[in-house]
């Protein structure tokens, strides 16, 4: 079964302490991103892959890291988390020029 | 840059009642238009899709048009039910990387 799956489902931390969050998908696409989704605005993306070891900034990656060692996995790395990142988070992968994406079921982070 | 505009919700409906969403986008050239739908708890997954002018994209009673005239892309469906309840997202991409801006969602509340 295709699957693009995201740990934790749902975090709760606290301001300054390191975290991150692990996407992985099992079919074989270039393609990854992070988004964040927040009420009212969307989903606006943080960072994007096109391949491994390929990774570029989207619209607000300020406050994150990104990497992609392998091609079957993207963590999210927050390494001094604020309550402004307090969101829910969601992965995507897929094909380039395909045009579809492929989500992950979010994480919601709360940032005290 | 590209933007997509969407009605702000909720929207709430009697089931069979018909359904809009407006969604009205700038971008430059022709991107392709995208309609996504966000169940409780979960990822956001494809809808439908139309990729030029005057093409018309449907799926599970659902229907959008490519209107380039009016820069829009409105959702419909003749008759909705409980099960449709979800939150609604208009994207658009370039084809440039797969990047996808969305609108800010419309929620759509049907009861029985």
């Amino acid at each position: 079964e295709a699957q693009v799956t995201q740990n934790p489902r749902y975090l709760i931390t606290v301001t300054g302490k390191k975290l991150t969050v692990t996407c992985s998908q099992n079919m074989n696409h270039e393609y990854m991103s992070w988004y964040r989704q927040d009420p009212g605005l969307g989903l606006r993306q943080i960072y994007y892959s096109m391949n491994v070891e390929v990774t570029d900034k989207g619209d607000v990656p300020e406050g994150y890291k990104v990497s992609r060692k392998e091609k079957r996995n993207f963590p999210l790395i927050l390494e001094s988390p604020s309550p402004n990142q307090t969101s829910l988070y969601f992965c995507a992968t897929g094909r380039p020029g395909e045009n579809i994406q492929y989500f992950g079921a979010g994480t919601r982070l709360s940032v005290l | 840059g590209d933007s997509v505009t969407q009605m702000e919700g909720p929207v709430t409906l009697s089931e069979e009642a018909f359904l809009t969403i407006n969604c009205t986008y700038t971008a430059t050239g022709y991107p392709s238009l995208f309609w996504y739908v966000q169940y409780p708890g979960e990822g956001l997954q494809l809808l439908l899709k139309a990729t030029k002018a005057d093409d018309k994209g449907s799926n599970k009673g659902f229907e959008a048009t490519y209107r380039k005239e009016t820069t829009s892309f409105h959702l419909e469906k003749g008759s909705v039910q409980v099960s449709d309840s979800a939150v609604y997202f208009c994207a658009l991409t370039h084809n440039a990387g797969n990047m996808l801006t969305f609108g800010g969602g419309t929620r759509l509340m049907v009861k029985p």
